[in-house]
């Protein structure tokens, strides 16, 4: 299976932050990944898909870079709506894997 | 609008079957859509179980593949997943979301609300 990393798994920041979370593949994964949020007790957001696609009506302040075995989800400026938990997904093996969550909490 | 919603027995004993239902409101079964079951044990992050295809095709996590049956009731409009043999590591809360077409077929847009089942005797 493709193994997926993200890091920091916590993190804290505040309001109006720039907050960037990385996930890595164990390989290649091309563009194959997407970005979900997850609030507590509730089912996970897509936010972004094929790396750097926008899902529809997700704010801009969101957004996806990368490529390969390397990629990013930024907040350009962080809002209180948006503290919660961050999972990135590979779909380019036939075994879709997701990464382990990044907390991102107030400071 | 879209609307998954799960259901099914909220314990299970040890060495039993699992079985859980997901209802499809707001779009047809047989769109050209995957349709996927993920789930999440308590405080812990998430893991992919599978997907079907309206037609019977099915794509299984490897490590739950010997245990795992998918189906689709077309006239019902309703998802099916069975696990088998569980124990106390298959308590969790089972989702079942739609992905999309093609290469976004496991890209999920949909989410029901979550089924939470406990293995317990």
């Amino acid at each position: 299976d493709i193994q997926m990393t993200q890091s920091p798994s916590t993190l804290s920041a505040s309001v109006g932050d720039r907050v960037t979370i990385t996930c890595r593949a164990s390989q290649s994964i091309n563009s194959w990944l997407a970005w979900y949020q997850q609030k507590p007790g509730k089912a996970p957001k897509l936010l972004i898909y094929k790396a750097s696609s926008l899902e529809s009506g997700v704010p801009s302040r969101f957004s996806g870079s990368g490529s390969g075995t390397e990629f990013t989800l930024t907040i350009s400026s962080l809002q209180p709506d948006d503290f919660a938990t961050y999972y990135c997904q590979q779909y380019h093996s036939s075994w879709r894997t997701f990464g382990q969550g990044t907390e991102v909490g107030i400071k | 609008q879209v609307q998954l919603q799960e259901s099914g027995p909220g314990l299970v004993k040890p060495s039993e079957t699992l079985s859980l239902t997901c209802a499809v409101f707001g779009a047809s079964i047989s769109s050209d859509n995957w349709w996927s079951w993920v789930r999440q044990p308590p405080g812990k992050g998430l893991e992919w179980i599978g997907e079907i295809y309206h037609t019977g095709g099915t794509n299984y996590n490897p490590s739950l593949k010997s245990r795992l049956i998918m189906s689709v009731d077309k006239s019902r409009q309703q998802l099916s997943l069975m696990l088998a043999s569980v124990t106390a590591a298959d308590t969790a809360v089972y989702y079942c979301a739609r992905g999309g077409t093609g290469t976004t077929s496991a890209v999920l847009a949909y989410w029901g609300q979550g089924a939470l089942v406990t293995v317990s005797s």
